[in-house]
C-alpha cells in the first residue's frame, strides 16, 4: 500500500526559510515522479514543483521558482522542499503527491499524504 | 497558462440525486488530460477520473467523466451520503498544470 508523510511544516517569518520532507513507502520508488501541491487556506489547489523519478528532471510554478527547491534521496525513499524567501503568499498546507509515470511532467496524482501546514506570519 | 472554469461553484443536492459538474477549459487540453479529483473537509485529494473519462483504481463507476471540445464534465449518478464534499478538476496535458477552483456539493 502507498503511504506518503510530510512533515517540516511550521511558523516561520517572512523571508525565512524552510525544508519539507516527505517520506514514501509502498512502490519502487526511483520509478515514479513526485510532486508538492500546496492548498492556501479556504482555497483551491495549486501545483508547486515536481522531480522525476531518479531525479534529473525538475519542474517549479512561476510562483516559486527561484525560491523553492524540489531533491529526492532514493536511499531513504524521501522528497525533500527547501523553501527560501518565504512571503505571507506561501502560508499552505503542502501535499506530497505521487505520480503514476516517470518523468512527471505532465501528470495527475494517483496518491496524496495528508499534508503539513506552512504558516508564514511575523 | 489554461484557465478551468468550475461551475456552478455550490450545489445543493439530496442522496440518490444525479449530480452534474462542469470544468471549462480556456483553450484546448492536449489529449484530453483532464482530471477530478474528490476533496473532504480535513482531508487530501482524492482522484477520481484521469484521462477526462477514465475512472481511477477503487471508484464506484456511479461515478463518470465526459468531454466535448474545452467542455469537461464529471457526473455522478446517483448521490451517496459519503460523496458530499468538494471537487476539483485538473489539466496536465499543457504546462503549467491548472486546477479549477472547485465544486462544493452540498446536502
Amino acid at each position: 500500500e502507498v503511504h506518503l508523510v510530510e512533515s517540516g511544516g511550521g511558523l516561520v517569518q517572512p523571508g525565512g526559510s524552510l525544508r519539507l520532507s516527505c517520506a514514501a513507502s509502498g512502490f519502487p520508488f526511483s520509478g515514479y515522479a513526485l510532486t508538492w501541491v500546496r492548498q492556501a487556506p479556504g482555497k483551491g489547489l495549486e501545483w508547486v514543483s515536481t522531480i522525476s523519478g531518479t531525479g534529473e528532471s525538475t519542474y517549479y510554478a512561476d510562483s516559486v521558482k527561484g525560491r523553492f527547491t524540489i531533491s529526492r534521496d532514493s536511499s531513504r525513499s524521501m522528497v525533500f522542499l527547501q523553501m527560501n524567501s518565504l512571503g505571507g503568499e506561501d502560508t499552505a498546507v503542502y501535499y506530497c503527491a505521487k505520480c503514476p509515470t516517470y518523468r512527471g511532467s505532465g501528470s495527475y496524482y494517483d496518491y496524496w499524504g495528508q499534508g503539513t501546514l506552512v504558516t508564514v506570519s511575523s | 497558462e489554461i484557465v478551468l472554469t468550475q461551475s456552478p461553484g455550490t450545489l445543493s443536492l439530496s442522496p440518490g440525486e444525479r449530480a452534474i459538474l462542469s470544468c471549462r477549459a480556456s483553450q484546448s487540453v492536449s489529449g484530453s488530460h483532464l482530471a477530478w479529483y474528490q476533496q473532504k473537509p480535513g482531508q487530501a485529494p482524492r482522484v477520481l477520473i484521469y484521462g477526462a473519462s477514465s475512472r481511477a483504481t477503487g471508484i464506484p463507476d456511479r461515478f463518470s467523466g465526459s468531454v466535448s471540445g474545452t467542455d469537461f464534465t464529471l457526473t455522478i449518478s446517483r448521490l451517496e451520503p459519503e460523496d458530499f464534499a468538494v471537487y476539483y478538476c485538473q489539466q496536465y496535458g499543457n504546462s503549467p498544470l491548472t486546477f479549477g477552483g472547485g465544486t462544493k456539493v452540498e446536502i
